[in-house]
């Protein structure tokens, strides 16, 4: 089984600063890793995945993440939030060896104000 | 893009009534559905795994009878809650992979349905 932990349950920033949203993961198996976007009363959106090859990992709107294999991370990047990225966002894993869903951290509150 | 449609977005019904929430993959099949649940301030719990044409697989703690799954289609699953009651009030969100032959396909989700049973 896997488990996913985002120590921050919520981020304050302001505009055009950078962040970084903790992500740290444990498993037995080889895994596959995520970051999901979600506004407010709606579903989630894909930011980027990590499958294998290069560890750093772009997405959309700007973000970017690198997986740490030896300290089990997967840290979510900005160089330089907008208001408009205020949002929850969700670290996940899933095994990599066959067709699992996804475990999800508790998620971190991104507030970005001017 | 691959879409999940979710419907309805929000409702409210009164305690001891049964709602049904639709998922719909809108233009991809899905065999597999996955249907989570969202606490306020909370995570994403997985409650079960809906499989086309046979029994859902709930997750530990899950009531079956409470929490009716069907998925008739492809295309289609459905989230029946049964006898609602005001802890029942959630944020349902369901998913799908588009690519099911692929393991490393990404779950698409639907925009949630936030239930409120009073």
């Amino acid at each position: 089984a896997q488990s996913v932990t985002q120590l921050d349950s919520q981020v304050p920033v302001f505009e055009e600063a950078p962040v970084e949203l903790r992500c740290n993961y444990s498993s037995s198996v080889s895994v596959y890793l995520f970051w999901y976007v979600q506004y407010p009363n709606q579903g989630l959106q894909l930011l980027l995945k990590y499958l294998s090859g290069s560890t750093l990992v772009k997405g959309i709107n700007g973000f970017e993440a690198e997986f740490n294999k030896s300290q089990t991370s997967f840290h979510l990047r900005k160089p330089s939030v907008h208001i408009s990225d205020t949002a929850e966002y969700f670290c996940a894993v899933s095994e990599a060896t066959g067709y699992s869903t996804l475990t999800f951290g508790k998620g971190t509150m991104l507030l970005v104000s001017p | 893009g691959a879409v999940v449609s979710q419907h309805p977005s929000w409702v409210i019904c009164k305690s001891g009534t049964s709602v049904k929430i639709e998922c719909r993959s809108l233009d991809f099949q899905a065999t597999t559905m996955f249907w989570y649940r969202q606490f306020p301030k909370q995570s994403l719990m997985l409650m079960a795994t809906s499989n086309e044409g046979s029994k859902a697989t709930y997750e530990q703690g899950v009531e079956k009878d409470k929490f009716l799954i069907n998925h008739a289609s492809l295309t289609l699953s459905t989230l029946t809650v049964t006898s609602a009651h005001p802890e029942d009030s959630s944020f349902y969100i369901c998913s799908a992979r588009q690519h099911e032959d692929r393991r490393n396909s990404p779950l698409h989700f639907g925009n949630g349905t936030r239930l409120t049973v009073t």
